[in-house]
């Protein structure tokens, strides 16, 4: 089953705007990371938040991580045309564990 | 795509015919992973290897087996190909010598089965 769930399933925002993406997720992790998946192509890592962390920034990224609600989220702070794609959680469920659960993905289209 | 390919890139085929979609990488990944995308389901695990012979079933690997004979190249095959298996297949390499699980990805295959 599914670990991580994205909201909003769709968002469509003007350029300029700050785009925000929502993940809950169901179990312990380790880690949860965010992707990038344009069309047509295959998911390319963003950033990952540990556990024990509870904000990182990288860029025009800022992700958070509450542990205690078993969400994060995903801010774009001044979206460009270019960041119009699907973003993606990933969840490492346990310590050692080989495997990632993968959400189903938020579309964010950025109007020019 | 971070060295991995996949081949085809596109291919259609007929139900009950075997398929074999190929993924190549040049980064060393020691664990490489099949996962498949469909609307509403996101990325959903088949298979996915610890190293050359070395593998292991997924959250939806029915239908669908794997090999591993060197450390470059892990094939899946659909023994006898549905329509249910109309799908993008991805093919992932995780970051070599890391403790987190930061996976590559290719550039995918669309399968269609009629």
């Amino acid at each position: 089953s599914q670990q991580g769930e994205e909201d909003p399933q769709a968002l469509s925002i003007q350029e300029g705007e700050n785009a925000t993406m929502n993940c809950s997720y169901k179990t312990s992790i380790n880690n949860l990371q965010w992707y990038r998946q344009n069309s047509g192509r295959g998911l390319v890592h963003l950033i990952l938040i540990r556990s024990n962390e509870r904000e990182k920034h990288s860029g025009r990224l800022r992700v958070t991580l509450d542990t205690s609600k078993k969400s994060s989220s995903l801010l774009i702070t001044a979206s460009r045309a270019a960041d119009t794609a699907s973003y993606f959680c990933a969840t490492d469920p346990q310590r050692g564990s080989e495997k990632l659960v993968f959400g189903k993905g938020t579309k964010l289209t950025v109007n020019p | 795509d971070a060295g991995i390919t996949q081949s085809p890139r596109h291919k259609v085929t007929e139900t009950g015919t075997p398929v074999t979609l190929r993924c190549h990488q040049t980064e060393n990944h020691r664990y490489m992973y099949w996962y498949r995308q469909d609307p509403g389901h996101g990325l959903r695990l088949i298979h996915y290897s610890y190293g050359v012979k070395d593998t292991d079933k997924g959250e939806v690997s029915d239908g669908y087996s794997v090999s591993r004979s060197k450390t470059e190249d892990f094939l899946l095959t659909l023994e006898s190909a549905t329509s249910s298996q109309t799908s993008v297949y991805f093919c992932a390499g995780r970051r070599p010598g890391s403790p987190i699980n930061e996976q590559f990805f290719g550039p995918g295959t669309r399968l269609t089965v009629l």
